[in-house]
């Protein structure tokens, strides 16, 4: 299957302060990303769909404001999480492909961010 | 309603057993199918996907689709211990977005 790479896998930061993710798709070029959030026992919620070279289309109650996403080439996209607070703190998952029907959707590793 | 149920877990079987786990949808116009397994900390990792009416196998795995009833099952045959983790079912429907479940814990005793 596909290789999706995240980076930083693990991210500890003072309150107030803005966090960088990247998700790079290494072995083919995504014209679509999506991020995810997940909370403790939680499943996965999409947060938004990140579309290369235009704006990502965020889900309903995800404030577009403070999760900046930009998708700047085929093989990146990142995600910004702006004067993050604790409540931040979650397990970020990206995922590449599958827009398609039957196009199966690959997942990073994820980052696992803890805000102070 | 919920657009993707599992059924409660958590799930426990003995070593060797089948493994059985069900998934409901409301969306009539999904159109594919996929299971994830997800472990501790870990991302979620594609188990199968499924997209036509029907049973789908691959190793111990078969997947099973029900479209008039909006129901898809994964069953796990010889259940090992390794195969303890979450298990997620997704859903894409017509808005191309998957919807995951809220997930199925199952632990298989040694």
């Amino acid at each position: 299957g596909a290789v999706v790479s995240q980076h930083p896998s693990w991210v500890i930061c003072k309150s107030g302060t803005s966090v960088k993710i990247e998700c790079r798709s290494l072995d083919f070029q995504a014209t679509t990303m999506f991020w995810y959030r997940q909370f403790p026992k939680q499943s996965l919620m999409l947060m938004a769909t990140s579309n290369e070279g235009s704006k990502a289309t965020y889900e309903q109650g995800v404030e577009k404001d403070k999760f900046l996403i930009n998708h700047a080439s085929l093989t990146l996209s990142t995600l910004t999480v702006t004067s993050a607070h604790p409540e931040d703190s979650s397990f970020y998952i990206c995922s590449s492909g599958g827009a398609a029907y039957q196009e199966t959707q690959y997942f990073g590793p994820g980052t696992r961010l803890l805000v102070l | 309603q919920k657009e993707v149920e599992q059924n409660s877990g958590p799930l426990s079987v003995p070593e060797g057993a089948i493994a059985s786990l069900n998934c409901t949808y409301s969306d009539r116009g999904s159109q594919s199918f996929f299971w994830y397994r997800q472990y501790s900390g870990k991302s979620p990792e594609l188990i199968m996907s499924i997209y036509s009416n029907g049973d789908k196998e691959d190793g111990r795995f078969t997947a099973q689709l029900n479209k008039a009833s909006q129901y898809v099952s994964l069953l796990i045959r010889d259940s090992q211990p390794s195969d303890s983790a979450t298990y997620l079912c997704a859903v894409r429907g017509s808005a191309r977005q998957l919807t995951f479940g809220s997930g199925t814990q199952l632990t298989v005793l040694p």
